[in-house]
């Protein structure tokens, strides 16, 4: 079975500062990989998917990720974080053969300081 | 595309209690998931259907709990004799499978609380 860790639970930042958040997964073959955001009291909102191809994914919001399988990860980067972007960020991994059920992460909440 | 909505988005009941709560998933999609989420965790899995038929179930999911989607559209869940430990957020989520990666859209979800 597959399975995701995020390391951080909580991330600070200040406005206009790079982001970084960190992925890592474990399962045997080429995994489908998700990063979603969550706003307080709302469902997750899809920022970009791996699939295959290309291991740098471009997502919503000016966010992307790599997809590192030497390293098992796929971390979430923004050159410039607003405001806004403060949410809790979930890391997601689905298997590529058999049922396809997703696994979350735990999260990682992103704080933006002014 | 009005996207994944779900009702109520708020629920408050007494221990005990039979709540049920729906989900109506986007129009076209096939799948149709759902998905417990507890304070400061990620969603987890709790059962799945493919147009009416439901293909798994997680061991999270008791005996108290029952899902159905009658015609393939919208799904209900279910929980009877509510416990505290079933206060959550409960989020349900669709996909259009088409035999490859397939992608799920999240509704805002139900927050029960159980007294």
């Amino acid at each position: 079975a597959q399975s995701v860790t995020q390391p951080d639970i909580h991330i600070t930042v200040s406005e206009g500062a790079s982001l970084e958040l960190r992925c890592n997964y474990s399962y045997g073959a080429t995994p489908y990989l998700f990063w979603y955001v969550q706003s307080p009291g709302q469902g997750l909102q899809l920022l970009l998917k791996y699939f295959s191809g290309d291991t740098l994914v471009q997502g919503i919001k000016g966010f992307e990720a790599e997809f590192k399988r030497s390293q098992s990860s796929f971390n979430l980067r923004k050159p410039s974080v607003h405001w806004s972007d403060a949410a809790e960020y979930f890391c997601a991994v689905g298997a590529s053969g058999g049922s396809y059920i997703p696994t979350f992460g735990r999260g990682t909440s992103l704080i933006v300081h002014p | 595309d009005t996207g994944v909505s779900q009702d109520p988005r708020h629920k408050i009941t007494k221990r005990g209690q039979n709540v049920t709560f729906r989900c109506d998933p986007i129009s076209e999609h096939n799948r149709l998931y759902w998905y417990r989420q507890t304070l400061g965790q990620g969603p987890e899995f709790l059962t799945y259907f493919q147009n009416e038929a439901q293909l798994e179930k997680s061991r999270l999911l008791s005996d108290r709990f029952s899902a159905e989607r009658p015609k393939g559209s919208f799904s209900t869940l279910e929980i009877q004799r509510t416990e505290q430990g079933d206060s959550a957020m409960y989020l349900c989520a669709s996909s259009l499978s088409r035999g490859g990666g397939e992608t799920q859209y999240f509704g805002p979800g139900t927050r029960l609380l159980v007294l």
